[in-house]
């Protein structure tokens, strides 16, 4: 079966810092992988499709790499609204999720 | 408005049905496979089944399928998910979700539309 693996699963961080989530897949799928935030009680907002493409109106300290089975996003400056859970797909399998709370 | 919409949730006894629906407004919903992903409470991401654009081909996850059902008219831009045989670990907010056409040599894009979801809690 296929498999997304992320990690970690949960993440402390204080505003400012740099943060990255890495998703594994258990097979190559090429650049087809989305990155998504949610918040309590919210529907998941579309962050990065294409595993690097940053999604209009997305702020810009929002960035995506990789391709084939390793893939990452990172923030690069933490800010308060960060704090969310963030999770990874690739179509119809989404990573466990990554909760960023505060240090 | 760009949006979608979804209705239908609520309290059911394990054994019994329920008919979501998820209203698509401002875009033409015609264009676009439709999907509906699920969450239970204090759980992640769980996608469940998707439908094409032209209702041609349906697609399921194994903990749903002969169970639920995917459906949707065009003409009334509206996506159906029928659960039946309801059962306890089927307790969650329930979204229906637009997948973004990819093109050519493109294993998938993403799902750029939510909607606000609907609470469906199976229980005695």
């Amino acid at each position: 079966d296929f498999q997304m693996t992320q990690s970690p699963s949960t993440l402390s961080a204080s505003v400012g810092d740099r943060v990255t989530i890495t998703c594994r897949a258990s097979q190559s799928i090429s650049s087809g992988l989305a990155w998504y935030q949610q918040k309590p009680g919210k529907a998941p907002k579309l962050l990065i499709y294409k595993a690097s493409t940053l999604e209009s109106g997305v702020p810009s300290r929002f960035s995506g790499s990789g391709s084939g089975t390793e893939f990452t996003l990172t923030i690069s400056s933490l800010q308060p609204d960060d704090f969310a859970t963030y999770y990874c797909q690739q179509e119809w399998t989404f990573g466990q999720g990554t909760k960023v709370e505060i240090k | 408005e760009v949006q979608l919409v979804e209705s239908g949730g609520g309290l059911v006894q394990p054994g019994g049905s329920l008919r979501l629906s998820c209203a698509a407004s401002g875009f033409i919903f015609s264009d676009y496979e439709m999907n509906w992903v699920r969450q239970a409470p204090g759980k992640g991401l769980e996608w469940i089944s998707e439908i094409t654009s032209d209702s041609e081909m349906e697609y399921y996850a194994e903990s749903v399928k002969g169970r639920f059902t995917i459906s949707r008219d065009n003409a009334k831009k509206l996506l159906y998910l029928q659960l039946n045989s309801l059962r306890p670990e089927d307790t969650a907010v329930y979204y229906c979700a637009r997948e973004r056409p990819c093109g050519d040599d493109c294993y998938f894009d993403a799902f750029d539309l939510w909607g606000r979801g609907t609470l469906v809690s199976v229980s005695s």
